[in-house]
């Protein structure tokens, strides 16, 4: 069955300290990647996006994700936290392309992030 | 200048009532969508209109009936509200059917 992992359901760093956040899918081919944040009482803001291409997506807020084919993987990173980007974190595909593939986004479970001044 | 609106942002009803949510977008999209988070934060689609025709019909209770009037347009109708509907309702668009989705702020809906 297609699948979205987010590994680390909590994650605390301090102010100024890097940040990695996973994300593993399941699918037969490479679908579209997606992260998406939800702060507090917010809505969902997307950050970056993968389709094809580069595999370092630059996105907002100092965010950019690698997509790794061989690990399944399109993990979040950011150099240095603010304390403002403690908030909920979504890994999100879309099989575009594939067979039946459609528009619906699949979540992970999301990833909450903590930050520590 | 909002680009996917909800209406209201939070309701609060009894079991048994019937409710309606509102979305609209200003961003010429020809596609939009109904999510349900939970209390654990999870995420799922429920229905998907591209053009004022439905093309995504999760499983989902027939409660819950949505309805296009327009492209811009996507409201969710909620039949005899149980507890377990109680979530936040995100409505989001896309330009087409296979583009990126941009997501509204969310209902929340409490139903005691």
């Amino acid at each position: 069955a297609q699948s979205v992992t987010q590994p680390d359901i909590h994650i605390t760093v301090s102010e100024g300290a890097s940040l990695e956040l996973r994300c593993n899918y399941s699918y037969g081919a490479t679908p579209y990647l997606f992260w998406y944040v939800q702060s507090p009482g917010q809505g969902l803001q997307l950050l970056l996006k993968y389709f094809s291409g580069d595999t370092l997506v630059q996105g907002i807020k100092g965010f950019e994700a690698e997509f790794k084919r061989s690990q399944s993987s399109f993990n979040l990173r950011k150099p240095s936290v603010h304390w403002s980007d403690a908030a909920e974190y979504f890994c999100a595909v879309v099989p575009w392309g594939l067979t039946g593939g459609g528009n619906k986004l699949t979540f992970g479970t999301g990833t909450q992030l903590k930050v520590e001044l | 200048d909002t680009a996917v609106s909800q209406t209201p942002k939070y309701l609060v009803t009894q079991m048994g009532n019937d409710k309606s949510i509102k979305c609209e977008q200003n961003l010429g999209h020809d596609t939009m969508y109904w999510y349900k988070q939970d209390s654990k934060k999870f995420l799922k689609i429920m229905f998907s209109y591209n053009n004022k025709e439905l093309i995504i019909n999760e499983t989902v209770p027939n409660r819950f009936s949505p309805k296009s009037p327009d492209k811009a347009h996507l409201n969710l109708h909620i039949n005899s509200l149980e507890l377990g509907d109680s979530a936040v309702y995100f409505c989001a668009s896309s330009p087409t059917s296979q583009e990126t989705q941009y997501f509204g702020p969310g209902t929340r809906l409490l139903v005691l």
